[in-house]
């Protein structure tokens, strides 16, 4: 498929367990988001990457929350010592570019990966 | 820092019929992009329409259009002719033209569509 993928799709994770959640996004797509969405509520921003560069990191909520995409394509997101608190789904999105306007910033999404922290 | 506010936590429509769900933000910034996305009952969040602060033409696709009101800080999506498939939570969301490109949701909108 010509879309962003996410795997796994579900995660239940121990309290304290370290997880690691993955993200393709579209072939070619310079841009990569990470947000996070709590069950019932608009999706929040953690992190952007603009090929292999960490952009923004100004929503990740706590040191344990760390993001990498090495090569300007996959990219995971790393969670240390899980929390209850870090229960959600976490969405990525990816877009062509950042330009001024135009679909090439329309950003797309995967289906997400649903944590469940017990 | 930008908000987005959805004041619906919940909306109903007959199918065939109208829906208008609302949606304000604040922001101090003149240049920005605002946004409709639908999310499905466990599925992918999908672009439905957007809308660039510059133009005052309101953006339509299809079934789709806003109303875009920048001096009152609104931007409300129009359902014509609603269909079953359009049951979903809708989120409105902003994008700074300048300052990152991260998207600020609102809490979204559950639609409904009776048959």
């Amino acid at each position: 498929g010509a879309g962003v993928s996410q795997s796994p799709r579900y995660k239940v994770a121990k309290r304290g367990q370290d997880v690691a959640l993955r993200c393709d996004p579209i072939s070619g797509h310079v841009s990569l988001f990470w947000y996070q969405q709590a069950l019932g509520q608009g999706p929040e921003f953690l992190t952007y990457f603009q090929n292999e560069a960490q952009l923004d990191k100004s929503g990740l909520p706590s040191d344990r929350f760390f993001a990498e995409r090495p090569e300007g394509s996959v990219s995971t997101l790393k969670i240390q010592r899980t929390q209850q608190e870090d229960s959600a789904v976490y969405l990525c999105a990816s877009s062509l570019a950042r330009t001024s306007g135009g679909d090439q910033e329309t950003q797309y999404f995967g289906p997400g990966t649903r944590l469940l922290v017990l | 820092a930008q908000t987005v506010t959805q004041s619906q936590p919940e909306m109903s429509v007959q199918e065939a019929e109208t829906v208008t769900l609302s949606c304000t933000y604040d922001t101090s910034e003149s240049d920005y992009y605002l946004f409709w996305y639908k999310q499905p009952p466990s599925r992918q969040m999908i672009l439905v329409i957007r809308q660039e602060a510059y133009k005052q033409q309101n953006a339509t696709e299809n079934r789709f259009s806003v109303n875009f009101q920048k001096a009152a800080k609104s931007f409300s999506l129009k359902i014509s002719d609603s269909q079953l498939g359009d049951a979903a939570m809708y989120f409105c969301a902003y994008r700074s033209a300048v300052y990152g490109n991260k998207l600020v949701f609102g809490a979204g909108t559950i639609l409904r569509v009776k048959s």
